[in-house]
């Protein structure tokens, strides 16, 4: 059964410092992997989308990367800001099963960027 | 860019009483799910539709059941509101395939 997991649970940086977010999936027969922002009260964002046969995906200052043979996937923010303060999750299909995009989350990174 | 709208952002109601939770996606989604959000249980599914009047149980659907009459409306109902249903709930669609999940902005219901 896919398992997902993340890792910290809460991290505070100073403002300009570069970061890494770190996501564990169990079940390496992922169709995709997805990571998404959550501020305070609100929904989640979709940031970025990496399908299996890539390696990684950018987004301005995000990159995020994919090693299916190891289970794990990284969110790089570069030059993080006060506005990068949020709760990132990562999640992924299902074992056995993606198409759909019903999704297994991670419980999240707290992230805080101090001015 | 896809539009998934949740009808209230925040909903109080009272134990015992019948709640409707609604959803509207605007980008012909095949794919819609009802997830719970509790701090420290990360998102949970509770039901989830692949097409019109199809649904499938998702982790915790006790309590729950859902309607899909069109295509781009997907309504969470709460038959008999319990204190242990409040909670933040989260509608998602998304095609079949490689396209992703999209989120609502979320209700935030308080059952007292």
């Amino acid at each position: 059964k896919q398992e997902v997991t993340q890792i910290p649970a809460a991290l505070s940086v100073p403002e300009g410092e570069n970061l890494v977010l770190n996501c564990s999936f169990t079940d390496s027969a992922i169709y995709n992997l997805q990571w998404f922002r959550q501020d305070p009260g609100k929904g989640l964002t979709s940031l970025l989308l990496i399908q299996s046969s890539q390696r990684e995906q950018t987004s301005g200052r995000l990159n995020a990367s994919l090693d299916k043979s190891s289970g794990r996937s990284t969110l790089y923010i570069a030059a993080s800001q006060p506005g990068d303060s949020a709760t990132y999750l990562c999640a992924a299909p299902p074992s056995g099963g993606g198409a759909t995009n019903k999704l297994i989350f991670g419980t999240g990174t707290l992230l805080a960027v101090q001015p | 860019d896809v539009k998934v709208t949740q009808s209230s952002r925040y909903l109080v109601k009272r134990t015992g009483e019948k709640v409707f939770l609604e959803c509207v996606q605007d980008m012909d989604h095949e794919n819609m799910f009802w997830y719970r959000q509790d701090p420290g249980l990360g998102l949970r599914l509770i039901y989830f539709s692949y097409d019109v009047k199809m649904k499938e149980k998702g982790d915790i659907p006790e309590g729950y059941s859902v309607s899909r009459e069109k295509k781009e409306r997907f309504s969470l109902i709460l038959e008999s509101a319990s204190t242990n249903q409040t909670s933040m709930y989260l509608c998602a669609s998304s095609l079949d395939g490689p396209g992703g999940l999209f989120f609502g902005s979320g209700t935030q219901l308080s059952v007292l």
